[in-house]
């Protein structure tokens, strides 16, 4: 099936230090949705973005939606361990519609 | 906040055996659930739409005479993976939508079922 374009496909970091990873795609979508998943478990929603050019905070992340509507960042700052899972972006091209998802950033992180 | 139970959360099964995973919506009326296959270390495979009343649209590759879903209300949708081989092993994961909800209807996903054949 179709899926995003999303880097990088895993970080290693020290707590405390920011993270930024990002998604596109060739096809434009309205909606953007940022993921996390923990091992064992279904995703659970971050961000969600509606509005080309919004930018979302939710605590320590930030997600913006590309002006072109085919791209979608997300950053973390000041990373903690339990930040550790795998981020998923997935964009949706109509209300209602199926969910496109990217190949997934794996987080790990240092304390 | 919007709740989806999953169960089980995990299954072992014999080859040749059908197994059945259901799909609830606890706290909201979902006219449209989604069930998704992911293999270790992959991401999630959109394999059927479930629409509350009628026929499920399942994605090109899946064999809807072997992923048997069935969405009879508006708050659970079952799928059943009919006589299980060892390569359908894998994680199962439904996702749920509320119906007529506007734009902020990020989708509730339950927290899937291991599917283990042997």
């Amino acid at each position: 099936g179709q899926q995003l374009n999303q880097s990088p496909q895993s970080m290693f970091i020290q707590e405390g230090e920011d993270v930024s990873m990002n998604c596109t795609s060739s096809s434009i979508f309205n909606t953007w949705l940022w993921y996390k998943q923990d091992p064992g478990e279904g995703p659970v929603l971050l961000i969600a973005l509606y509005k080309a050019g919004e930018l979302t905070s939710n605590g320590r992340l930030t997600a913006q939606f590309g002006i072109t509507r085919k791209d979608s960042f997300l950053n973390i700052s000041a990373s903690i361990p339990s930040d550790v899972g795998i981020y998923f972006c997935a964009g949706r091209y109509n209300q209602g519609g199926k969910l496109i998802f990217g190949q997934g950033t794996e987080l790990s992180v240092k304390p | 906040g919007a709740v989806v139970s999953q169960h089980p959360s995990r299954v072992i099964c014999k080859s040749g055996t059908s197994v059945k995973i259901e799909c609830r919506s606890l706290d909201f009326q979902a006219t449209t659930m989604f069930w998704y296959r992911q293999f270790p270390k992959q991401s999630l495979m959109l394999m059927a739409t479930s629409n509350e009343g009628s026929k499920a649209t399942y994605e090109q590759g899946v064999e809807k005479d072997k992923f048997l879903i069935n969405h009879a209300s508006l708050t659970l949708s079952t799928l059943t993976v009919t006589s299980a081989h060892p390569e359908d092993s894998s994680f199962y994961i439904c996702s749920a939508r509320a119906g007529g909800g506007g734009t902020s209807d990020g989708y509730t996903f339950g927290s899937g079922t291991r599917l283990t054949v042997v």
